[in-house]
């Protein structure tokens, strides 16, 4: 596509409800990130991906949250059990190489209430 | 924890002066570093990187970046109110595109 697409552009889930965030990043793009942005604040990296291959998920914030990536395209972000701490703007972004220059998704807004 | 710190402002400047934005980060291991823009509501887009102390120049964006004191600036000149937005600043890791983000300084060009 175009550019980076993330779906559901706004979820409201309850509390201990699992919701899964999906993205598809620019074509023929290698690298897949995961960003999770709260009010007033940057970008804090969850996980990415290179093709496949989950390369680095230190900043998930617990065993709660999982990504995957199984054909190299589309990911998606899985929280179980959701808490309301984790509301927030999930930012989905791709990258060609190793630029980066991140390409942003319009992000996918969790609320839990 | 490696940081980055900005002055989340709001930075005032009048139409066609030069804003100056401001960044420092801890991790001496930082080789790359990039200035994002985002508008209210929109997601960030990038807009300058540099690698080497010393000024990088495109257009009215001047990126100037300081390896011994730890220090990234950004310069914009003849600013426009289109040019009202928060800018982000980041670092790499040591791992490209695996970004840390500062909080962000929030942009307002007045006419």
């Amino acid at each position: 596509g175009a550019g980076v697409s993330q779906s559901p552009r706004y979820k409201v889930t309850k509390r201990g409800q699992d919701v899964a965030l999906r993205c598809d990043p620019i074509s023929g793009h290698v690298s897949l990130y995961w960003y999770r942005q709260a009010l007033g604040q940057g970008p804090e990296f969850l996980t990415y991906f290179n093709y496949e291959a989950q390369q680095d998920k230190s900043g998930l914030p617990n065993d709660r949250f999982s990504a995957e990536r199984p054909e190299g395209s589309i990911s998606t972000l899985t929280i179980q059990r959701t808490e309301q701490r984790d509301s927030a703007m999930y930012r989905c972004a791709s990258t060609l190489g190793a630029t980066g220059e991140l390409f942003f998704g319009e992000g996918s807004r969790l609320t839990v209430l | 924890q490696k940081e980055v710190e900005q002055n989340s402002g709001p930075l005032s400047v009048p139409e066609g002066a030069i804003a100056s934005l401001n960044c420092t980060y801890s991790d001496r291991g930082s080789q790359s570093f990039f200035w994002y823009r985002q508008y209210s509501g929109k997601s960030p887009e990038l807009i300058m990187f540099i690698y080497s102390n010393g000024d990088k120049e495109d257009g009215r964006f001047t990126a100037q970046l300081n390896k011994a004191s730890q220090y990234v600036s950004l310069l914009i000149r003849d600013s426009q109110p289109s040019d009202s937005a928060t800018y982000l600043c980041a670092a790499d890791t040591g791992t490209a595109s695996k970004l840390t983000f500062g909080t962000g300084t929030r942009l307002q060009v007045t006419l």
